[in-house]
């Protein structure tokens, strides 16, 4: 399967607690955004890297969350001191390039209790 | 305002009926735009990308006006199958999606 992979596919952790998401993109894919998405709601825009670079951070998220792309291959996605709002599911998406069409992980889906 | 605006619907309809969604983005400056097809708890599917001379695949058009920044999905001879959640999105460099539209084909 060479779509974009996500892992985990769920999670459950109580509040407080930290967690680590990771995406692997499509080969070859220089673009990898991560979004989040709750009920009723389109996907919201978190961050967004091109290659290793990070290049805009959502002024909507905390200092809780951060994000990486070592080597620009696979990212992760990092939420300190989980609170029961982070409750959502997490969705990673890769592009080819700067304005083409992208395409998405089968998402995170995280429960904070 | 939000950047990229859409009817929430639900938008109910009998099959083969032709139903037809809008969208409007703030940012003139978009470079790209694109329709996505979401089904219940899944990710978002890539429908079909929007040109300024507007493009059909099969049952689906859609139509892109820059000057009055509005996007349009067309779709005709509804199927049970196409009800889903449609998502109207642009690119400003990172992609902005809309809240999507909600459509039911009933039998």
């Amino acid at each position: 399967d060479t779509g974009v992979s996500q892992d985990p596919r769920h999670k459950i952790t109580k509040r407080g607690q930290n967690v680590t998401f990771r995406c692997d993109p499509i080969s070859e894919h220089n673009r990898l955004y991560w979004y989040r998405q709750t009920l009723g709601q389109g996907p919201e825009f978190l961050t967004y890297f091109q290659n290793e670079a990070q290049l805009e951070k959502s002024r909507l998220l905390s200092d809780r969350f951060s994000a990486e792309r070592p080597k620009g291959s696979f990212s992760t996605l990092e939420i300190q001191r989980t609170e029961q709002g982070d409750s959502a599911m997490y969705l990673c998406a890769s592009s080819f390039r700067k304005n083409t069409e992208a395409f998405f992980g089968q998402g995170t889906r995280l429960t904070v209790v | 305002r939000k950047e990229v605006e859409q009817d929430p619907g639900p938008f109910n309809v009998p099959e083969g009926a032709t139903v037809a969604f809008n969208c409007t983005y703030s940012n003139s400056a978009s470079q790209s735009f694109f329709w996505y097809r979401q089904d219940c708890r899944k990710e978002p599917k890539l429908l079909m990308s929007v040109y300024s001379s507007g493009n059909e695949d099969g049952r689906f058009t859609a139509q892109l006006n820059r000057a009055s920044q509005y996007i349009s999905l067309l779709i005709r001879d509804s199927k049970l199958s196409d009800s889903a959640t449609y998502l109207c999105v642009v690119n400003t460099d990172k992609l902005i999606f809309g809240t999507g539209t909600r459509l039911q084909v009933f039998p």
